[in-house]
């Protein structure tokens, strides 16, 4: 089936810096979501895209839906110790029922204070 | 109060018990869904609900059963609990037409 490509896997920054993380698929998606997972803890909804070209923010947090449809990218500014956890992505293939997401493998953020 | 609660948190079990892990919302949702997480391979989709008469296998249904009380109660039954289903089970809601997902707090499952 289909796979979304999530990189990096991991990162090691310092209190302060910016991150970039991004997904990639080999087909097209009509949604993409950005979802933070802490340790014990479910999922969590960061950001939520429907149209090509879409840039939105939450918070420090913004987020792209790729003009391919292909790919998301996200974004952390001025990074801060509670960012640590896994940021998944998720998207629905275009066709594919609404039901169906498929989910990165999960980008592991360390942040060094 | 969270909107997706699962319960028991955390639960260590002997292969070949039953067991059965519970999912409530109040988000009023009719869409349920069950995952389980496993290192290095992500979420992956057990069985799903659209509403309390239709149940679905998601693809990786086998050993696991669902059943859908009400529509805010979904639960996820291990007949025979074997040891490679060991993971972190999570509970998932979603309203009829919309694509996001929200998620409960997990249930971490070892059998031993």
């Amino acid at each position: 089936g289909q796979q979304l490509n999530q990189s990096p896997q991991s990162m090691f920054i310092q209190e302060g810096e910016d991150v970039s993380m991004n997904c990639t698929s080999s087909s097209i998606f009509n949604t993409w979501l950005w979802y933070k997972q802490e340790p014990g803890e479910g999922p969590v909804l960061l950001i939520a895209l429907y149209k090509a070209g879409e840039l939105t923010s939450n918070g420090r947090l913004t987020a792209q839906f790729g003009i391919t449809r292909k790919d998301s990218f996200l974004n952390i500014s001025a990074s801060i110790p509670s960012d640590v956890g896994i940021y998944f992505c998720a998207g629905r293939e275009s066709g594919g029922s609404n039901y169906k997401l498929t989910f990165g493998k999960g980008t592991l953020l360390t942040v060094n204070p | 109060d969270a909107d997706v609660t699962q319960t028991p948190r955390n639960r260590i079990t002997k292969t070949g018990k039953r067991i059965m892990l519970e999912c409530s919302q109040t988000k009023g949702h009719d869409r349920m869904y069950w995952y389980r997480q496993d290192p290095g391979l992500g979420l992956r989709l057990i069985y799903y609900s659209f509403d309390v008469k239709d149940i679905n296998k998601g693809e990786i249904s086998d050993g696991y059963s669902v059943s859908r009380q009400a529509q805010a109660k979904f639960s996820l039954s291990l007949e025979s609990a074997i040891p490679n289903q060991t993971a972190l089970y999570f509970c998932a809601t979603s309203m009829g037409g919309t694509d996001t997902q929200y998620f409960g707090p997990g249930t971490r499952l070892t059998v031993l």
